[in-house]
């Protein structure tokens, strides 16, 4: 099965890092994807890491270390439009579907 | 850029009564996925489908739902008899052809059980 943790909420300002961190349990591993979710919206891809390391894309990054089961999301320059649901997501192996994290909330002030 | 587009957007329905949702995911998408999120709560994977029948479902999916592709664009999940804990929000999405492909997802229909 998969266990995925990520806190449950986190706040910040504007123009500052947050990190939202992610780990799981899983039974395999074959991928692990970001998604952000505003309040009543559909999620939307951010980020996905198979491979060990950090991968940047404009504001946003994400890291994934396979031995340790830990990713994290690394927000810059925080926007009060970054205020949303931060969803980790594992893909297990063999399959296509993703199985999601309870997911991070965060809220950005000015 | 292409979308995965849901109908209706929002379905009330009566204890019992069945449901269909209907979904029409990206053209040269090849899997086709229901995910649920109760209110306040998690996106639960419900199933996946693939080249015409199921590829993997969850613990959820049981006898009360089943998913079909009655053509070339639609992609349907039906509930038989609903509960009131079916009341949620149900999300569809599709990916292309590698393991690696990202879901894209439609903005969902929220399903309420009175």
């Amino acid at each position: 099965g998969q266990n995925i943790d990520q806190p449950t909420e986190m706040t910040a300002t504007e123009g500052a890092i947050v990190q939202i961190n992610c780990t799981y349990q899983t039974s395999g591993f074959n991928g692990l994807f970001w998604y952000q979710q505003h309040a009543g919206e559909a999620p939307t891809f951010l980020s996905y890491n198979v491979l060990d390391g950090l991968e940047e894309k404009g504001r946003f990054s994400s890291f994934l270390s396979r031995s340790k089961g830990y990713s994290y999301l690394l927000l810059k320059e925080l926007q009060m439009k970054d205020s949303a649901s931060y969803l980790c997501a594992v893909r297990p192996p063999g399959g296509t579907a993703l199985i999601f994290g309870k997911g991070t909330t965060l809220s950005v002030s000015s | 850029e292409p979308e995965v587009t849901q109908t209706p957007s929002h379905q009330v329905t009566q204890m019992g009564q069945e449901v269909i949702l209907r979904c029409v995911p990206i053209s040269n998408h090849l899997y086709f996925y229901w995910y649920r999120q109760i209110l306040g709560q998690k996106v639960e994977f419900l199933v996946s489908f693939y080249n015409n029948e199921i590829s993997e479902k969850s613990e959820i999916f049981d006898d009360q739902f089943s998913v079909e592709r009655p053509d070339g664009s639609n992609f349907t999940l039906k509930i038989r008899s609903t509960k009131l804990e079916d009341s949620a929000m149900y999300f569809c999405a599709s990916s292309g052809a590698g393991g690696e492909e990202k879901l894209f997802f439609g903005s969902g229909t929220q399903l309420s059980v009175l």
